[in-house]
C-alpha cells in the first residue's frame, strides 16, 4: 500500500543536540511538507518542497533545514537554534504543489513524530 | 491574510445522533477545502475534498458542504457511532503564488457516547 511514513514515533533530546525526523513516501508524489502541531494550533507549515533539489521556507522556518535528494525523502533537522522543539512533527505530501495539478487529489499524511526536548 | 476558525472547540453527543461541524474562512479566494479526521497522537486522515466549484461531496455517512461566497464550510455525520470521536480539521488551499499552501483552523474534538 502506498504512504507516507515517519521515523522515529517518539524521539526525546537535550537540549542543545540536533536532531532528524525521517519521511518517505513511495507515492510518487512531487509535493512533500513538514508541518509542526501544538496544543490548541493549527497546524503550522514548516518547509515544503516542490519536486527534488528544491525547498522553500514556510511559516515557521527559523531553527530547522531539510534536504530533498531523492523524490521519495524529505529529511527535517531540529537545530539547537529552535526554541521551542517540543512538538508533533507531521510530515504530509501531494502530487503536485501547484493546485491546478492537484485536482480533486489530497493532502496525505505521515503518522507523525513526537520529539521531547529536555 | 488567510484565517480559518472552527467552532465549537469541542463538542459531545450520544450515540446516533445528527451532527453538523463548522468551518469558516476569511478570504473566498480558495481552490479547494479538505476536510481531515485526526485520531490521539496519530496522522490526519482526508475524509473529503470539495472544490472550489463544487456545492458537497458526500462520502458514506459524511457529506460535506461548501458556500464560498459566505467563507463556510459544514461536515455533517449522520448516525453518528463512539468510532466517529476523534478531531475534525478543515483546511483551505489559496488561488494565488504565494497562497497554495493550507491553511488549517485548530479543530473540532468530538466526542460520540455510547
Amino acid at each position: 500500500d502506498g504512504g507516507i511514513t515517519q521515523s522515529p514515533k517518539y524521539l526525546f533530546r537535550k537540549e542543545g543536540q540536533n536532531v532528524t525526523l525521517s519521511c518517505e513516501q513511495n507515492l510518487n508524489h512531487d509535493a512533500m511538507y513538514w508541518y509542526r502541531q501544538d496544543p490548541g494550533q493549527g497546524l503550522r507549515l514548516i518547509y515544503y518542497s516542490q519536486i527534488v533539489n528544491d525547498f522553500q521556507k514556510g511559516d515557521i522556518a527559523e531553527g530547522y533545514s531539510v534536504s530533498r535528494e531523492k523524490k521519495e525523502s524529505f529529511p527535517l533537522t531540529v537545530t539547537s537554534a529552535q526554541k521551542n522543539p517540543t512538538a508533533f512533527y507531521l510530515c504530509a505530501s501531494s502530487i503536485a504543489h501547484r493546485p491546478e495539478r492537484t485536482y480533486n487529489s489530497p493532502l496525505h499524511f505521515g503518522n507523525g513524530t513526537r520529539l521531547t526536548v529536555t | 491574510k488567510q484565517e480559518v476558525t472552527q467552532i465549537p472547540a469541542a463538542l459531545s453527543v450520544p450515540e446516533g445522533e445528527n451532527l453538523v461541524l463548522n468551518c469558516s474562512f476569511t478570504d473566498s479566494a480558495i481552490y479547494n477545502l479538505q476536510w481531515f479526521r485526526q485520531d490521539p497522537g496519530k496522522g490526519l486522515t482526508s475524509l473529503l475534498l470539495i472544490q472550489s466549484s463544487q456545492r458537497e461531496q458526500t462520502s458514506g455517512r459524511l457529506n460535506a458542504s461548501l458556500d464560498k461566497s459566505s467563507g463556510r464550510s459544514t461536515l455533517y455525520i449522520a448516525a453518528s457511532q463512539p468510532g466517529d470521536s476523534a478531531t475534525y480539521l478543515c483546511a483551505v488551499r489559496g488561488t494565488t503564488s504565494g497562497t497554495y499552501k493550507y491553511i488549517f483552523g485548530t479543530g473540532t474534538r468530538l466526542k460520540v457516547l455510547a
